[in-house]
């Protein structure tokens, strides 16, 4: 089946940027999502990003696709406290309205001062 | 828009009995209703997909007769956990699809934490 991976932890400075990443297996994926959650709170959509796309920005959230190699990653710039959370990524191959998402087990992403 | 809730957002309940959760999407129509499930430092996991008027679809491995999904009507979807035992402790949430303009996204709730002793 498909498979999502993520690493678990990712630990950056305040003001810094932070580079999540995320590799999926699925060759047929069409929308890649990234959702954020806080603690004891549900999934917020943070952006997602068409298969035939490389690129997409949205303020300080910029997400890269490299569909060779079925590798996503999320950029936030100037990492504030209000960012620390677990940010999970997520795929679709029919388009997410339509039939539930396959996520990875979401990366904690730690602000340290 | 596309606010979901839930409800309860925590329940205990005792080994052997049954608990239903709601999701109910307050300012869309959702066409589509999905129910995941989340072990601590775990993803979701996906258990039904639900259209309102049918039948839920299950993924493989989910138990139809003990998780229960009726989707009633285009704002609400309800889970029945039947004859809930320890192993069933874990957060359940909702995601609804179908708001106008955004064909690609599910909005989540804010998910039910249920505990079995």
């Amino acid at each position: 089946g498909e498979d999502v991976e993520q690493s678990l932890f990712l630990s950056v400075r305040e003001g810094d940027s932070s580079v999540i990443n995320c590799t999926y297996t699925d060759s047929s994926s069409t929308y890649l999502y990234w959702y954020k959650q806080e603690p004891g709170a549900g999934l917020q959509l943070l952006t997602y990003i068409f298969s035939n796309m490389d690129m997409k920005q949205d303020q300080r959230l910029t997400v890269l696709l490299n569909k060779k190699d079925k590798h996503l990653s999320l950029r936030i710039a100037d990492t504030q406290t209000g960012d620390s959370a677990i940010y999970f990524c997520a795929e679709s191959s029919s388009g997410g309205g339509a039939d539930g998402l396959t996520f990875g087990k979401g990366t904690h992403l730690i602000i340290q001062p | 828009g596309a606010v979901v809730s839930q409800h309860p957002s925590r329940v205990i309940c005792k080994s052997g009995t049954s608990v239903k959760i709601e999701c109910r999407s307050l300012d869309f129509q959702a066409t589509t209703m999905f129910w995941y499930r989340q072990f601590p430092k775990q993803s979701l996991m996906l258990m039904a997909t639900s259209n309102e008027g049918s039948k839920a679809t299950y993924e493989q491995g989910v138990e139809k007769d003990k998780f229960l999904i009726n989707h009633a009507s285009l704002t609400l979807s309800t889970l029945t956990v039947t004859s809930a035992h320890p192993e069933d402790s874990s957060f359940y949430i909702c995601s609804a699809s179908g708001l106008a303009g955004t064909p690609h996204e599910q909005y989540f709730g804010p998910g039910t934490r249920l505990t079995v002793t």
